[in-house]
Order: structure tokens, then sequence, then C-alpha cells
């Protein structure tokens, strides 16, 4: 059983398209994220949803928006895709936040490596 | 705001020996920190977190890590190094216990082991 999954694991696709990705968790956890690793290996954090509200943004272009539809899913839509935002983007999901707070972690899915041409 | 900054893109060890990759931290508040790992090709494994407590902290894989608030420094040690530790290694601070606001991640350490 996967704790995290994302679905494609490899996407490829034109300067301009739209594209999602999907990002399913089992483990009851209810804060998600998505990461961006570019090129270098670099992580941030790009956005963070604790019960369906979005709770961080770290001035991510307006192009990606996150879509929640239930506490077990959060999908990340990407329109206009530009040859920057070629990367590996990350899912992840950790407890509530107000929850057990000395044992959380997040889990990471396995990654989806976007290619933009 | 927070920040890692992890010294050394690379690091090369002879296989059995120590492994030692430094991590320093600033926060204006006390932080949590964390260890990730990553294999190639895969997604960020948790290897061992602070959150309070005991500052010398053991994870998986028989690394561990040891919290110094008088020098920000989070540094991950493995006694003996072992082929199968050639990863990623990322050092990564939340002010939340479990990273609940999102990690601000260190650059990465490569981890190179010679046969």
């Amino acid at each position: 059983d996967t704790a995290v999954s994302q679905t494609p694991k490899y996407l490829v696709t034109q300067m301009g398209n739209d594209k999602s990705i999907k990002c399913e968790q089992n483990l009851g956890h209810d804060t998600m994220y998505w990461y961006k690793q570019d090129s270098k290996k670099f992580l941030k954090i790009m956005f963070s949803y604790n019960n369906k509200e979005l709770i961080i943004n770290e001035t991510v272009p307006n192009r990606f928006s996150p879509k929640s539809p239930d506490k077990a899913h959060l999908n990340l839509h990407i329109n206009s895709l530009e040859l920057g935002d070629s990367a590996v983007y990350f899912c992840a999901s950790s407890q509530d936040r107000l929850g057990d707070r000395g044992h959380n972690e997040q889990f990471f899915g396995p990654g989806t490596r976007l290619t933009v041409l | 705001a927070q920040s890692v900054t992890q010294l050394g893109s690379h690091v090369s060890v002879s296989e059995g020996a120590l492994v030692l990759l430094r991590c320093n931290y600033s926060s204006s508040v006390p932080p949590y920190l964390f260890w990730y790992v990553q294999y190639p090709n895969q997604g960020l494994q948790l290897l061992l977190k602070y959150t309070t407590g005991a500052t010398l902290v053991k994870g998986i894989n028989g690394f561990e890590a040891e919290f110094k608030k008088s020098e920000t420094s989070f540094h991950l040690t493995k006694p003996s190094a072992h082929m199968s530790d050639a990863a990623e290694y990322f050092c990564a601070v939340s002010l939340a216990p479990g990273g609940a606001d999102g990690l601000t991640f260190g650059k990465g350490t490569h981890l190179i082991i010679q046969p």
C-alpha cells in the first residue's frame, strides 16, 4: 500500500499547455503539501492545505492552482506552462498541525518529473 | 524567517569511514529540525527529527544528529559508511513540530561512498 501516491510519474508537454498532477494519501492526514525541486535539486514549498483550506502560498505564480476535492487528495493544476516550470514536483502529507505535535513528520510521494518543451 | 545552510554540496567518504554532513540553521524562534534522504529517482524519506527533549537524536539506518543551540547546528553523522548510503541528503527546518507550516530545505548534500 503506497502511503502517498502521485500520477503521472513523468509528464512531457509543450509550452503553453495546461496540465494537472494528482496526489492521493491514504494515511488519514489532514495536511497536504506541494513542493518543487529544481534541476539543482533545491526543494521549495509551494502550497499547503489543511482540511481543504490553503494555509501557505509561497509566492507561486497564479498559473499554479492547487485543488483539494477532499482531505485525501491535493491536485496541482498548471496553466500556460513555461520552460521554467520544468522540475520534479513532490506531494507530501502530515498529521493535523493541532494533533500530536511531537511525532508528526511529512511523508513524501515519489515525485512527478515535468518536462516542458 | 528561517533558513538552512548545508556546507558542501558533495561529500565523498570511503566505505567504513565516518560520515559527517553539516547543517546550520537560522531561526527567530526555537526550530524543529529534520534530515531527509533522497535516493536516485525517488521521493524523500525521513531519517530523523528533533522537536524537543534529548538533543542527540537517533534515526534510521544508523544515522544520528545532535542539536546544538549555541552553534545553531544539526549535523548528521554515521560511524561507518555503507555503499547503500550513497544518496542526496537534505536538512530542513520548520517552526511547527511536523513541519505543518511547510519545511524550509537546505540545498542538499550529495553523499558519495568510495569502495
